[in-house]
């Protein structure tokens, strides 16, 4: 089944700690996207790749980094850095970058404890 | 700042009537809009997207495009309490670079269709 794979569900973080989570596509997409969700808010853009080795900083790309190094993989790391970093992180890919829609991962819950 | 702004709700509709949801955006330049529908806890996922200014039907879902005015809705009809969620309008915002795009949600709309 084609499809968009994060991992995991849910993370648990102590703080100073970086995570790295995972988001792997198997379809054949070019663009990718990093999305955080807060409770009762919309879904606001960390990072987005349209390209291998290549990757633009969303509204809220502070204390956060990715890698694109495969077409289907893009990870998303939490740095200590992140003043905040619970919440849901979604991930995204679309065929093309721009005026195609984009499909969604199942999300992972970061809890830092 | 480009943004996309919805009404937060909630919007309650009795079962069988139709549920309008609205969105405005601000950069002109927006060429593509999506509908997508999220509920509590889980991803979201597309319902409809629309590129041409008009109407677009699929099965209970009419998208609706005005450019001019930049404004995009959403109508549910027949809702059923199964629709309950919360729903995304986004847009592809033309980013920096020639050919980038920011495809930049709305805070979403939490529906409540009562049995």
């Amino acid at each position: 089944d084609g499809g968009i794979t994060q991992s995991p569900k849910y993370l648990f973080r102590k703080e100073g700690q970086n995570v790295t989570l995972s988001c792997e596509q198997n379809l054949n997409h070019d663009a990718m996207y990093w999305y955080r969700q807060d409770p009762g808010q919309g879904l606001r853009l960390i990072y987005y790749s349209q390209i291998v080795n290549d990757f633009q900083k969303g509204d809220i790309a502070e204390g956060y980094s990715v890698s694109r190094e495969k077409k289907e993989s893009f990870p998303l790391t939490v740095t200590s850095a992140q003043k905040n970093p619970t919440a849901f992180y979604l991930c995204a890919s679309s065929i093309v970058p721009g005026n195609t829609e984009a499909f969604f991962g199942q999300g992972t819950r970061l809890t830092v404890v | 700042q480009k943004e996309v702004e919805q009404n937060s709700g909630p919007l309650s509709v009795p079962e069988g009537a139709i549920a309008s949801l609205n969105c405005t955006y601000s950069d002109r330049g927006s060429q593509s809009f999506f509908w997508y529908r999220q509920y509590s806890g889980k991803s979201p996922e597309l319902i409809m997207f629309i590129y041409s200014n008009g109407d677009k039907e699929d099965g209970r879902f009419t998208a609706q495009l005005n450019k001019a005015s930049q404004y995009v809705s959403l109508l549910i009809r027949d809702s059923q309490p199964s629709d309950s969620a919360t729903y995304l309008c986004a847009v592809n915002i033309p980013h920096s670079g020639a050919g980038s795009y920011q495809l930049t949600f709305g805070k979403g709309t939490k529906l409540s269709v009562i049995p």
